[in-house]
């Protein structure tokens, strides 16, 4: 079955730094890819889709300027926290859609803290 | 952003018991979907349900889209220790992005 792979599962950085987390679908081409944050005991937020080739689009109360999102190609999207801060610490998921799909499949999720 | 209410928040079970929750919404959505999430992972997919009314099950789990497009239900039999976890139902409309439930905790009591 279709696979997404996160990268890296945990990370953990110094408040002022950026953090680059990738997520890739293995086995399929996605030309569309969905950013998740999850605070504890609460559900899965939506924070951008990530369009192959296009800019991202962010949901209200999102920072562009801070979520960097870069879909450069059908397998692979970024997101980069930048000048991280303890408040952006956060369980973040990404899903990718099979072109002309529905958004099914979830990466496994990365654990950002930041000190 | 939209999120669908669901409940129970919490249930704990004892092994063997029967299980179930349901999600609803204001607004109608094309496709529900239910997906289970383990500490410190993603979300994995149980069921997906495509059309108004629709029963399908996988397994001991059972799921139905709400005739009125509003609402879906996951029924889980015969409980077991790997059912424990965070179920969450979600909904779409067309392709675009999910919205999601506000989660059901699983317990199973020994």
């Amino acid at each position: 079955g279709a696979v997404v792979s996160q990268h890296p599962s945990r990370v953990i950085c110094k408040s002022g730094t950026s953090v680059k987390i990738e997520c890739r679908s293995l086995d399929f081409q996605a030309t569309t890819m969905f950013w998740y944050r999850q605070f504890p005991k609460q559900s899965l937020m939506l924070m951008a889709t990530s369009n192959e080739g296009s800019k991202a689009t962010y949901e209200q109360g999102v920072e562009k300027d801070k979520f960097l999102i870069n879909h450069a190609s059908l397998t692979l999207s970024t997101l980069t926290v930048t000048s991280a801060h303890p408040e952006d610490s956060s369980f973040y998921i990404c899903s990718a859609r099979v072109t002309g799909g529905v958004p099914l499949h979830f990466g496994n999720g990365t654990r950002l803290t930041v000190t | 952003g939209q999120q669908l209410n669901q409940s129970p928040q919490s249930m704990f079970i004892q092994e063997g018991e029967d299980v179930s929750m349901n999600c609803t919404s204001s607004s109608i959505f094309n496709t529900w979907l239910w997906y289970k999430q383990d500490p410190g992972e993603g979300p994995v997919l149980l069921i997906a349900l495509y059309k108004a009314g629709e029963l399908t099950s996988n397994g001991r789990l059972t799921a139905q889209f709400g005739i009125t497009r509003k609402d879906s239900f996951l029924n889980i039999s015969a409980s077991i220790p790997s059912d424990v976890g965070i179920y969450f139902c979600a909904g779409l409309v067309g392709n675009e992005k999910l919205t999601f439930g506000t989660g059901t905790r699983l317990t199973i009591i020994p």
